[in-house]
C-alpha cells in the first residue's frame, strides 16, 4: 500500500541554519509528492510538489527532490526565519484523487 | 477570493448523538475531499467528489460516517451516534481537478469533540 514516514518533531533551530525534514514514502505505482505547511492558526498550504523521478520542485526557498532510488522526497532550505515556524507534511498521490500525509514535522525557529 | 469555509468551527458532542459537518468550497472547485486529522497526526482520507458523483469513499471508518454532495457544490458530513473514537478535526479541502489543476486548497477544520 501506499504510505509517508516523515521524522519526529519537534525540530528547533537558530535564525539561518539549515533545515532538513526528511520524509520516505512506500507507493505501489508511481506516485507525486508534496510538501504542505500549516502555520499556526491557518490551514494546510501546498508549499511544492514534484510529479516525476529527479524532479525538483521549489518554493519561498525551500526545496525538495523526488529521489526514487531512495523513495524519498526531503525537505531543504539554507536559512530558516522565524516566520518558518510551522507543523511540515510530506504527501503523495497517485492520481490526485487520494492522498496520503505523513504525521508531521512541527518546526521551531528561534530568534 | 473567499477560500474554503468549514462550519462549525468547534463541535462538543455527546456519545451518541448525530453531528453534521459542512464545507463551503471554492467556488468552481469540482473535486471535494474530506480528511480527519486525530491529534499530531496528519490527515487520513476519508472521501472523494468529483462534482456530486462520490467517487472514492473508502476511508470511511465505518457505516456511521455519511458525505454528500447533492448539487456538486456544498457537502456534508454526516457522522451517527458519534463515539470518543471519532473525536479529531475534521478537514474539507477542494481543487479544480483534472482539467484544472489538482491543488488542493484546505479549509480551517472542524474540530469535533465527542465526551
Amino acid at each position: 500500500g501506499n504510505s509517508v514516514t516523515q521524522m519526529e518533531g519537534p525540530v528547533t533551530l537558530s535564525e539561518e541554519a539549515f533545515l532538513t525534514i526528511n520524509c520516505t514514502y512506500t507507493a505501489t505505482g508511481y506516485p507525486s509528492l508534496f510538501w504542505y505547511v500549516q502555520y499556526p492558526g491557518e490551514g494546510l498550504q501546498l508549499l511544492l510538489k514534484a510529479t516525476k523521478a529527479d524532479d525538483k520542485g521549489s518554493n519561498k526557498g525551500f526545496e525538495a527532490t523526488y529521489r526514487k532510488e531512495t523513495t524519498s522526497f526531503h525537505l531543504e532550505k539554507g536559512s530558516v526565519q522565524v516566520s518558518d515556524s510551522a507543523v511540515y507534511f510530506c504527501a503523495l498521490s497517485e492520481n490526485f484523487n487520494k492522498f496520503y500525509f505523513g504525521s508531521g514535522t512541527k518546526l521551531n525557529v528561534k530568534p | 477570493g473567499a477560500g474554503v469555509s468549514q462550519s462549525p468551527r468547534y463541535k462538543v458532542a455527546k456519545r451518541g448523538q448525530d453531528v453534521a459537518l459542512r464545507c463551503d468550497p471554492i467556488s468552481g472547485h469540482v473535486s471535494l475531499f474530506w480528511y480527519q486529522q486525530a491529534l499530531g497526526q496528519g490527515p487520513e482520507f476519508l472521501t472523494y467528489f468529483q462534482n456530486e458523483a462520490q467517487l472514492d469513499k473508502s476511508g470511511l471508518p465505518s457505516d456511521r460516517f455519511f458525505a454528500e454532495r447533492p448539487e456538486g457544490s456544498v457537502s456534508t458530513l454526516k457522522i451517527q451516534r458519534t463515539q470518543q473514537e471519532d473525536s479529531a478535526v475534521y478537514l474539507c479541502a477542494s481543487s479544480l481537478g483534472l482539467a484544472g489543476g489538482y491543488e488542493q486548497y484546505f479549509g480551517p477544520g472542524t474540530r469535533l469533540t465527542v465526551t
